[in-house]
Order: C-alpha cells, then structure tokens, then sequence
C-alpha cells in the first residue's frame, strides 16, 4: 500500500505558539486531506486539498498542498488549548475512486495553557 | 449538523463470536466505508460501499468479514469469528461524492475482543 509518512510524532507547546507538521510519500497523490481526532472521537476533515500548489486556510489552520504532489503541510497558527488532538494527513489511494483512503501515523499535538 | 451515528459505542465480545457493528450514514450520502484503528495506529481502510455492493476492500477485509446495508438507513459490518487481533476502533463513513475526499466519519466503536 502507499506509505504516508507524518512528521512530526508529538509536538508538545506552550498557547499562542504556531505550530507545523507535514506529510510525505514515497508516491503521487492527487488530494490531500487533514483531519483532527479526538479522544474518543472519529476524525473530522479540516482541509481538503486537490491541486499541486494549492494553499488553503480553515481559520487559523493552513495547508498546502507540495508541488511535488509527494508532500504536504499544515499549520496551525496561535495555537490554544483546544488544538489539542491527533493530526492526520491522508490521501486517496493511486487508482482508488471509490473511496479507499491512505492515512499518515498522525501528530500528537499537546497546548500547554 | 447532519453526523454519522455508530452503535454500540464499545462492545466487548469473546473470541470466536460475532459481532454486528452498526451505523447510520447521513442521509443524502451514497458511499459508505468502513475503517479501523489499532490502538496507537494510524486509520486503515477496510471496505468501501456504493450501490448495494463492495466496490473496494483492503487485504485486512478477508472472509470473515461482511457489509450489509439491510434497509435504507444502516450500514452494518459483520466480524463471523473475532480473533484478539480484531480488537480496535471501527470507523463508519459516509460521502455524497465518490472518492472519500469529503467522507465524514462516526465516533466508532471500540471493539475488544477477549
């Protein structure tokens, strides 16, 4: 299967810091999405991204999508304690149309108030 | 907000039993999925649903497991014999488009196998 590789692990930070992590893979992908997770929750779609090059922002998140089609990052602006969460990056499998996601290992994000 | 329900939130079976882990799409969707999650793993795919029939399912979804969608609302994964290693978050989900690219997803169900 394809591989999505998220960096990084953990990040742990104090309030109001900004916050990057990114995704890579070892193929092209043709989306690329962010979701958070919750504890005890399913992932919730923060930021859908279909063009190489595409910058997009959800409040004070923001993504790009690589110009590579291999790579992808996101951005977390001012961060607060509610930012908490796992990240994950995640793609559409090459050849897949109906709906076979691959998804990165995640981002532990830990907000210190 | 229109949600995808799962129920039950947890279930505890023992191994070699089967279990039904059931869901309800939000309701104009057409595409169903479900996904699953080892603890401390990333989200793996299992199977994707459209028009009454698997369009798509990974190499974890082998016999013993079945989708169903037996009336116009459920979405239904069916485990025939858990094994320990059955044990994880199941996610259901659902999207209008093809694709999973806006698919939303279900709180799950945690599934311990003991």
């Amino acid at each position: 299967g394809q591989q999505l590789n998220q960096s990084p692990q953990s990040m742990f930070i104090q309030e109001g810091e900004d916050v990057s992590m990114n995704c890579t893979s070892s193929s092209i992908f043709n989306t690329w999405l962010w979701y958070k997770q919750e504890p005890g929750e399913g992932p919730v779609l923060l930021i859908a991204l279909y063009k190489a090059g595409e910058l997009t922002s959800n409040g004070r998140l923001t993504a790009q999508f690589g110009i590579t089609r291999k790579d992808s990052f996101l951005n977390i602006s001012a961060s607060i304690p509610s930012d908490v969460g796992i990240y994950f990056c995640a793609g559409p499998g090459r050849g897949s149309t109906l709906g076979r996601l691959y998804f990165g290992r995640g981002t532990q994000l830990t907000v210190w108030p | 907000e229109p949600e995808v329900t799962q129920t039950p939130s947890h279930q505890v079976t023992q191994m070699g039993q089967e279990v039904i882990l059931r869901c309800v799409p939000i309701s104009n969707h057409l595409y169903f999925y479900w996904y699953r999650q080892i603890l401390g793993q990333k989200v793996e795919f299992l199977v994707s649903f459209y028009n009454n029939e698997i369009s798509e399912k990974s190499e974890i979804f082998d016999d013993q497991f079945s989708v169903e969608r037996p009336d116009g609302s459920n979405f239904t994964l069916k485990i025939r014999s858990t094994k320990l290693e059955d044990s994880a978050m199941y996610f259901c989900a659902s999207s209008f488009l093809p694709g999973g690219t806006e698919a939303f997803f279900g709180q799950g169900t945690r599934l311990t196998v003991v």
